[in-house]
C-alpha cells in the first residue's frame, strides 16, 4: 500500500478563497508530482519537484505555486481560488530514476470552486 | 510533451483481446502502464525501461520500442475487473532539462460478461 497522503479528500470554496492542498508522502523518495484531472480525462502534469528546494512547472499552465521545503511534503497553493480551478488534483510521488521509477499516487483532492 | 494513446474507448466481451497503444514525439526514458477505476488514484501495472524489453503481469504484458517512441499494452483473455481507463505514462527530459513523468489521454476499456 502506498504512503503518501492528500488532504482534504472534498473541497468546496468560494471565488476569490485562498487554499492549500496537502500532500505528505513517507517513503522517502525525491521526486513528486502534481497532476490535474477532469472527471474520466487526462492527467495533466502542472508541478514537479526533484529534490527539497527543487520545484518546476510541467505542461499545464496553472495558476498554482508549489514548495518543497520538505523531502516528504509537497502542498500547492492556489492564491485566488475560481471556478475555472475546479477539478480533481492527485499528487505522485517516486524514486529519482531507473527501474523503480514506479509513480505512486495519493487518492486525491477533488476541488470545487463555486 | 504529453503521449498519443489510441483508441481512446474499447468495448470487450470477457476473454477477447485488446491492444492499446502510445507514442510520444520525444524521446523515451522508460515507459509505465497504469490503470484508474472510476474515482480511485490510478494503480501501477508495469514499467519498460529503454532496451526494447517486453513485460508481462498474469495476462497484461507490454512491449517497448525507445527507436519508434512507441509501447503498447497486451490484455489477453481479459476479465471484468480490467474495466478501467489505461494511462501510458511517459519519462521524457522536460524543457528544464529536468525529467519528468507525462501521461497520455487515457483508454477507457470496458469489459462485459
Amino acid at each position: 500500500e502506498a504512503d503518501i497522503y492528500q488532504t482534504p479528500r472534498y473541497l468546496v470554496i468560494g471565488t476569490g478563497k485562498k487554499i492549500t492542498l496537502e500532500c505528505s508522502q513517507t517513503m522517502g523518495h525525491d521526486k513528486m508530482y502534481w497532476y490535474q484531472q477532469d472527471p474520466g480525462m487526462e492527467l495533466h502534469l502542472i508541478h514537479y519537484s526533484y529534490g527539497v528546494n527543487s520545484t518546476e512547472k510541467g505542461d499545464l499552465s496553472s495558476e498554482s505555486t508549489v514548495s518543497r521545503i520538505r523531502t516528504e511534503h509537497f502542498p500547492l497553493t492556489l492564491e485566488s481560488a475560481r471556478p475555472s480551478h475546479t477539478s480533481q488534483y492527485l499528487c505522485a510521488s517516486s524514486e529519482y530514476f531507473g527501474a523503480n521509477t514506479e509513480a505512486f499516487f495519493g487518492q486525491g483532492t477533488r476541488l470545487t470552486v463555486v | 510533451q504529453q503521449p498519443v494513446q489510441s483508441p481512446q474507448a474499447v468495448i470487450l466481451r470477457e476473454g477477447e483481446d485488446a491492444v492499446i497503444n502510445c507514442s510520444s514525439s520525444k524521446a523515451l526514458y522508460s515507459v509505465h502502464w497504469y490503470r484508474q477505476k472510476h474515482g480511485e488514484a490510478p494503480v501501477f501495472l508495469m514499467i519498460l525501461l529503454k532496451g526494447g524489453e517486453q513485460k508481462g503481469h498474469d495476462k497484461i504484458s507490454a512491449s517497448f520500442n525507445e527507436k519508434k517512441q512507441q509501447s503498447s499494452l497486451y490484455l489477453t483473455a481479459s476479465q471484468l475487473s480490467y474495466s478501467g481507463t489505461y494511462f501510458c505514462g511517459t519519462e521524457i527530459l522536460m524543457d528544464t532539462g529536468r525529467r519528468a513523468l507525462t501521461f497520455g489521454s487515457g483508454t477507457r476499456l470496458q469489459v462485459q460478461p
